[in-house]
């Protein structure tokens, strides 16, 4: 069976300091990896996605980035963060056979202080 | 891009009352429309989805329409009960990337 698995499950930041989250995938292979962004009584807003080893797809200009140096791991940073990028954060992976559901990770709440 | 809207944002509905909650989308080339459940504090799991080759489609007590020419679809609970309640997401995709709407909060009062 697959799993995802995201971590850390909270993290608290000074503005300013640098982010790394990351998130692994077992189970299966070349998943569609996601990294998605949900604000307080809002909606999933999708951040960045990547199809492959390397291949970072980004959908909203901002401060963060996305990198993806293994076929199960995708890492999301900042060099600085701001006290706008506090949010709940989730990884997810699809199969890469499209149109099928999204496996969420535990998520991550970020907040920057 | 994809926009998504959905409706209502929140939904309070007495026990073993049914919900439906709506969602309309703009690109037509959407093919893929699932829906999620996130409970407090937890991820989002999904409970039911539909491709655009499909009118509606049921699962027990939860079914889902869509409408291609109106470019809307919706989830219908029916016989609810408290363990419902959670915050509903639709989304539209197409290539492997979803839009979600901004969620519906639904209590079920017992």
């Amino acid at each position: 069976s697959q799993t995802i698995h995201q971590w850390p499950a909270t993290l608290v930041q000074p503005v300013g300091s640098p982010l790394s989250l990351e998130c692994t995938v077992e189970g299966t292979s070349n998943p569609n990896l996601y990294w998605y962004r949900q604000a307080a009584g809002r909606g999933l807003q999708l951040l960045f996605y990547s199809v492959g080893i390397g291949q970072i797809s980004s959908e909203v200009p901002q401060n963060l980035s996305a990198s993806r140096p293994q076929d199960r791991q995708f890492i999301l940073s900042s060099k600085k963060l701001l006290l706008s990028d506090s949010g709940f954060y989730l990884c997810a992976w699809r199969s890469f056979l499209m149109n099928t559901e999204a496996f969420f990770g535990q998520g991550t709440r970020l907040t920057v202080v | 891009g994809e926009n998504v809207e959905q409706h209502p944002s929140t939904l309070s509905v007495q026990e073993g009352d049914s919900a439906v909650i709506k969602c309309t989308y703009s690109d037509s080339a959407s093919n893929y429309f699932p829906w999620y459940k996130q409970e407090l504090g937890k991820r989002p799991q999904l409970i039911i989805d539909i491709r655009s080759n499909v009118g509606e489609k049921k699962d027990q007590r939860i079914a889902v329409t869509l409408n291609k020419t109106a470019k809307h679809f919706s989830l219908h609970i029916t016989e609810t009960q408290p363990e419902d309640s959670a915050v509903y997401f639709c989304a539209a995709g197409k290539g492997g990337k979803s839009t979600f709407g901004d969620g519906t909060t639904l209590t079920v009062k017992p």
